[in-house]
């Protein structure tokens, strides 16, 4: 079955320092979502893109995170600088036309200390 | 405020009941899909159903659409063990993207 494939699995470290978030699209999808999740806020949407292009990242703070995809093969979430409130587990789904519906990844667990 | 809250919270019952779980949300939708999600694991999407369908099954599921009360109900027929997961729902409000709920916690005991 084809998957979405997220790297790394899980992640800890310092408050202050760059993290990179890796995610591989499932082939042929042109949409690709990252969320976060905890258990105080849930699931929230951060951003969105569809055939490479931003769509929506108002869920981000702009002024730490950054999402792109150099290409259709991969899509990234950089977090810089790194605080503790931004510990929780990082989603990446994709899906083909849209919503309907999202294949999700197995997320990064991120701690930041 | 969020759309899609579920109810109950949590849910605990003895292998072979039937699970059923709630979510009610507050604008118009297009659809509204159920997911899954083992503990560790991402989302695994379930079931869709369209906001002029009222009902719709697949295997040991059965969900239903009420959109004048703006509510869905997800049910789980003979609840097995492997069953244990967060349940969400989530709503398509044509803005090309889901808005999930919190989730139910199902616990299914041997």
């Amino acid at each position: 079955d084809a998957r979405v494939t997220q790297t790394p699995r899980h992640k800890v470290t310092e408050m202050g320092q760059e993290v990179t978030m890796r995610c591989q699209p499932i082939l042929g999808h042109n949409t690709v979502f990252w969320y976060r999740q905890t258990m105080m806020q849930g699931l929230e949407l951060l951003a969105y893109f569809r055939n490479r292009a931003p769509l929506d990242d108002s869920g981000m703070p702009k002024d730490r995170f950054s999402a792109e995809m150099p290409d259709a093969t991969l899509a990234t979430l950089k977090i810089q600088p790194s605080e503790p409130r931004d510990s929780a587990v990082y989603f990446c789904a994709s899906g083909l036309r849209g919503v309907q519906p999202q294949h999700f990844g197995d997320g990064t667990r991120l701690s930041i200390l | 405020s969020q759309q899609g809250e579920e109810d109950p919270q949590a849910l605990s019952i003895q292998e072979g009941e039937n699970a059923t779980m709630n979510c009610s949300y507050k604008t118009s939708i297009n659809n509204l899909q159920w997911y899954r999600q083992n503990s560790g694991r991402g989302l695994v999407h379930l079931i869709l159903i369209r906001s002029n369908e009222r009902e719709k099954h697949s295997g040991r599921l059965r969900v239903t659409l009420d959109t004048s009360k703006k509510s869905s109900s997800l049910l789980i027929t003979a609840s097995r063990a492997a069953d244990t997961a967060s349940y969400f729902c989530a709503t398509d409000q044509g803005a090309q993207k889901l808005v999930f709920g919190q989730g139910t916690r199902l616990t299914i005991n041997p």
